[in-house]
């Protein structure tokens, strides 16, 4: 069974700080990754999501995630956190028929202005 | 827009009563799920529905049932309900496209939350 794994669970830090949530998921056939994000009292939404080709991709308010397939892992980041990047950011993995998607734990980020 | 809307954002029951949370997706998609969200567990599937009248268990089915008479209509039943069911229930929708290993983007809804006395 697929499963992923998000290893922080709580991050804070200050406006312009550089970014990067751990992502590692455990499933040996082809997969496609997303990282969703729940902004406070907003429903939950697709942040990007890797399906195949290229492993760097991009994704709305400057997000980006990198697919590297040797360690299993999909790293969120961002060069540069607002403080409207305070949210509960989720990552998740599919890898069957009918787009059953696994999700991790959740991290949530903090941005101090 | 796509539009997943839950019929209640709190909902508020005792032990042992039927509970029925109803979700209603606008955009004619083939796959609707409901999950539930704990702090510290992210969200779990409960169950999933590919096409109306068909439905398949996700990872945490025990105490629940689905119905999905229509297309567009995906409920969650909590035949009798318990205070460890107190959580937030999620309803998703995506459409399907292509055959084992495509994905489409889950639209959700704004969730319910539900307490359980």
């Amino acid at each position: 069974a697929q499963s992923v794994s998000q290893h922080n669970h709580h991050v804070i830090l200050s406006e312009a700080a550089s970014l990067e949530l751990g992502c590692n998921y455990s499933y040996g056939g082809t997969v496609n990754l997303f990282w969703y994000v729940q902004y406070p009292g907003q429903h939950l939404q697709l942040l990007l999501k890797y399906f195949s080709g290229d492993p760097l991709v991009k994704g709305i308010k400057g997000f980006e995630a990198e697919f590297i397939k040797s360690k299993f892992s999909f790293n969120l980041r961002k060069p540069s956190v607002q403080w409207s990047d305070t949210a509960e950011y989720f990552c998740a993995v599919s890898s069957g028929g009918y787009q059953k998607v696994t999700f991790g734990t959740g991290t949530k980020l903090q941005v101090i202005p | 827009d796509v539009k997943v809307t839950q019929s209640s954002r709190y909902l508020v029951k005792r032990t042992g009563e039927k509970v029925f949370l109803e979700c209603v997706q606008d955009m004619d998609h083939e796959n609707m799920f409901w999950y539930r969200q704990d702090p510290g567990l992210g969200l779990r599937l409960i169950y999933f529905s590919y096409d109306v009248k068909m439905k398949e268990k996700g990872d945490i089915p025990e105490g629940y049932s689905v119905s999905r008479e229509k297309k567009e209509r995906f409920s969650l039943i909590l035949e009798s309900a318990s205070t460890n069911q107190t959580s937030m229930y999620l309803c998703a929708s995506s459409l399907a496209k292509g055959g084992v290993g495509s994905y489409n983007e889950q639209f959700f809804g704004p969730g319910t939350r539900l307490t359980v006395l």
